[in-house]
């Protein structure tokens, strides 16, 4: 059993770069969320998915887009990299009314 | 202000000590308490989840809610080197948004 699978590990991009981060789910969870982690910052909400077809904006959605086609899979795209969005970036899952959040390893973004 | 506060330490202690962590928030419609843990390069971890006020107990580790303070603790008893990690709060008032302080980091010295 997989859990929560991110990919890439580590990614460099030069500003105004497009990119997307996978994320994909083995767990029939209906919620999956983004999350970024900045140090003294913690994490922060980006967008987040109740299920297949429906997503919503968190606290820091700017810059970032979401799609959820499938139960399984939610990726999170940048349109136009910036410095600012530096910073490492979890993928988590659980299921309908629980708050246990299942988070994948991270995704490490440098944007130069 | 932000929503949760959360020293960020860091807090060393040694092996056997007693550990507190601690956060305030200011959003008293939270309902959802939560810690997690997260070792260096890994992705958090549930370790305590509380519902409303209360406290709850987990091997060595306790939970307390205090809703009238908008003020959570960890307490870890008999710490062990590995329980260093970063000890992340949560909280939410749905099962949608969840917000997280910033984290403290404590090492156990043997």
């Amino acid at each position: 059993n997989a859990g929560v699978t991110q990919t890439p590990k580590f990614q460099v991009l030069k500003t105004g770069q497009s990119m997307t981060l996978q994320c994909a789910q083995d767990m029939n969870h209906e919620y999956m969320s983004w999350y970024r982690q900045d140090p003294g910052m913690g994490l922060r909400l980006i967008h987040y998915s109740v299920g297949a077809g429906i997503t919503d904006q968190g606290e820091v959605p700017n810059g970032y887009n979401v799609s959820r086609s499938t139960t399984e899979d939610f990726p999170l795209r940048l349109l136009s990299a910036a410095p600012s969005q530096t910073s490492v970036y979890f993928c988590a899952s659980t299921g309908a009314r629980s708050q246990k959040l299942f988070f994948g390893s991270g995704t490490q973004l440098s944007v130069l | 202000q932000k929503e949760v506060e959360q020293d960020p330490g860091p807090l060393s202690v040694p092996e056997g000590a007693i550990v507190s962590l601690n956060c305030t928030y200011s959003n008293s419609a939270f309902q959802y308490f939560m810690w997690y843990r997260q070792y260096s390069r890994k992705g958090p971890e549930l370790l305590m989840y509380t519902y409303s006020s209360g406290n709850k107990e987990d091997g060595r580790f306790t939970a307390q809610v205090d809703k009238s303070s908008k003020y959570i603790s960890l307490f870890i008893r008999d710490s062990q080197p590995s329980d260093s990690a970063t000890y992340l709060c949560a909280m939410s008032y749905n099962n949608n948004d969840m917000r997280f302080g910033a984290g403290t980091r404590l090492t156990v010295k043997p």
